[in-house]
C-alpha cells in the first residue's frame, strides 16, 4: 500500500508569484483534501476533491484553486502569493465511499513567501 | 462557523501517568470525531474515531469519550510513555468526509 506523497517538500517564493503543489493519493482512495497549517496552529481546511470534482471549500479566496486527476492525484495552485500564505500545506487522501474513512496525510510542503 | 477549542498550553506529565486532553466545539453538530497525532515536521496520523451515537471508544492504551450534549470529547492515554510526546489534534467530521481541526495540544511525557 503506497502512502500519500507530496512534492516538493520545501519551496521559497516571492510575493505576487504563483505556486503549484502536488499530491499523490494513497492507492484505493478517491478523495483528496488540502489543508493549510500555520506554525503552532491546527490544519485549516482549504477544499476537497472527490472523483475529480471540487466538493467542499473552506474559507479561502479564489486564488486558491485545485485539480484532481483521473488517477486521483491532485494539485493545489495558489496565485498572487501573499506573505501570510507561508505555511505547511498538507494533502490528505481518503475513501469517501467508505463511511467514516479517516484521512491519510502526506508530510506536507513547507512554503515560504518572502 | 464552527469553533473547535483545544488547550493551547502544553500538557506535561510524568511517565506512567494518564494524560487527558480536551476538545470542545460550538456551532457544529459533527457526524463523528477523530483524534490524530502529529510529530514535528510530519503530517497528522489517525488514531481513533468515535461516532455521534457512541459514548466511548478504546484502542489499546487510548480511550476517547464523546458527549454531544456538552459538545466535548476527552482523549486519554493511559500508562503514558515518553514516545507518546507529540501534538494531538481533534477533528470534527461530516458525512462528506470533510474535517475541521482544532489547534492541537502538545503533550510532553517526562521519564
Amino acid at each position: 500500500e503506497t502512502g500519500v506523497t507530496q512534492s516538493p517538500t520545501h519551496l521559497i517564493k516571492t510575493r505576487g508569484q504563483q505556486v503549484t503543489l502536488r499530491c499523490s493519493s494513497q492507492s484505493g482512495h478517491n478523495t483528496v483534501s488540502w489543508y493549510q497549517q500555520a506554525l503552532g496552529q491546527g490544519p485549516q481546511f482549504i477544499f476537497q476533491y472527490y472523483r475529480e470534482e471540487e466538493n467542499g471549500r473552506g474559507n479561502f479566496p479564489p486564488r486558491f484553486s485545485g485539480l484532481q486527476f483521473p488517477n486521483y492525484s491532485s494539485e493545489l495552485n495558489v496565485n498572487a502569493l501573499e506573505l501570510d500564505d507561508s505555511a505547511l500545506y498538507l494533502c490528505a487522501s481518503s475513501d469517501r465511499d467508505r463511511y467514516n474513512s479517516p484521512l491519510h496525510f502526506g508530510n506536507g510542503t513547507r512554503l515560504t513567501v518572502t | 462557523s464552527q469553533k473547535i477549542e483545544q488547550n493551547s498550553e502544553a500538557l506535561n506529565i510524568q511517565e506512567g501517568k494518564t494524560a487527558t486532553l480536551t476538545c470542545n466545539y460550538t456551532n457544529y453538530s459533527p457526524a463523528y470525531l477523530q483524534w490524530y497525532r502529529q510529530d514535528p515536521g510530519r503530517g497528522p496520523v489517525f488514531l481513533l474515531l468515535i461516532r455521534e451515537n457512541e459514548k466511548e471508544k478504546r484502542k489499546e492504551r487510548l480511550k476517547v469519550t464523546f458527549d454531544t450534549t456538552l459538545k466535548q470529547s476527552l482523549f486519554h492515554i493511559t500508562a503514558s510513555q515518553p514516545a507518546d510526546s507529540a501534538t494531538y489534534l481533534c477533528a470534527l467530521g461530516d458525512n462528506f468526509n470533510t474535517f475541521y481541526f482544532g489547534s492541537g495540544t502538545k503533550l510532553n511525557v517526562k521519564p
